[in-house]
């Protein structure tokens, strides 16, 4: 059961604008929410997260937006750069009770070009 | 400080065959959480530990199992290997007691099955 759904595999942004990566999730428990960034042959490095309680988390040039009626959340980057071609995962999980179990989506590869 | 490491990198086994991947954890982390990642299936959880102790474990069969040492080093066997258990196996640690919030992985170790 795929509880965090990413439905983008991919997405190509011209530098310098602005790159929107999309997530749904279905377990109304989840409460906090994570990004992860993975180059290839490494492991994911954590981007940026939010709890529920918040509706937008901003660092630098990463935001996170979450929609807690519609069961949404997007990671904005702006101004998108050729360093930021990635995997992005989004992940969801709830505090305190899923134990090191991250709910991961199946990833978005985003290509940044010059 | 040292991130976490995972030993080996890169190995090859046959149908058939066990597999005993290592995770050095981040020092001070004690929960240790595993996960596979195969192409287009995102990361899946395999099992967490805290305190030499599994406290969680995903939906994959017997054949996946693992322990953690007192030194919160932590190792992950797969028995009778079969060519889906193609992947890469990520061990992640947390400095978090009830085991939430940001993860952090190592490089993480690629097993084929030929």
């Amino acid at each position: 059961d795929q509880q965090v759904k990413q439905n983008s595999p991919s997405l190509s942004v011209q530098e310098g604008r602005i790159s929107i990566l999309n997530c749904d999730y279905t377990n109304s428990m989840f409460d906090y929410f994570l990004w992860y960034k993975k180059y290839p042959a490494e492991g994911p490095t954590f981007l940026i997260s939010i709890s529920s309680i918040k509706d937008k988390n901003e660092d630098g040039r990463f935001t996170v937006f979450l929609n807690k009626s519609a069961k949404h959340l997007s990671l904005h980057i702006v101004p998108s750069q050729p360093g930021d071609s990635a995997v992005y995962f989004c992940a969801a999980e709830v505090r305190g009770s899923t134990l090191g179990r991250l709910y991961f989506g199946r990833g978005t590869q985003l290509t940044v070009w010059p | 400080k040292a991130g976490v490491t995972q030993t080996p990198r890169y190995l090859i086994k046959t149908r058939g065959q066990q597999v005993t991947l290592s995770c050095s954890p981040i020092s001070g982390h004690r929960s240790v959480s595993w996960y596979q990642q195969t192409p287009g299936q995102g990361l899946q959880f395999l099992f967490e530990y805290f305190s030499e102790t599994q406290r969680n474990k995903g939906n994959f069969p017997g054949r996946f199992s693992g322990r953690q040492f007192s030194n919160s080093r932590s190792e992950m066997n797969v028995s009778t290997l079969e060519l889906g258990d193609s992947a890469l196996y990520l061990c992640a640690s947390s400095p978090w007691g009830d085991g939430t919030g940001e993860l952090f992985f190592g490089e993480g170790s690629r097993l084929t099955v030929l």
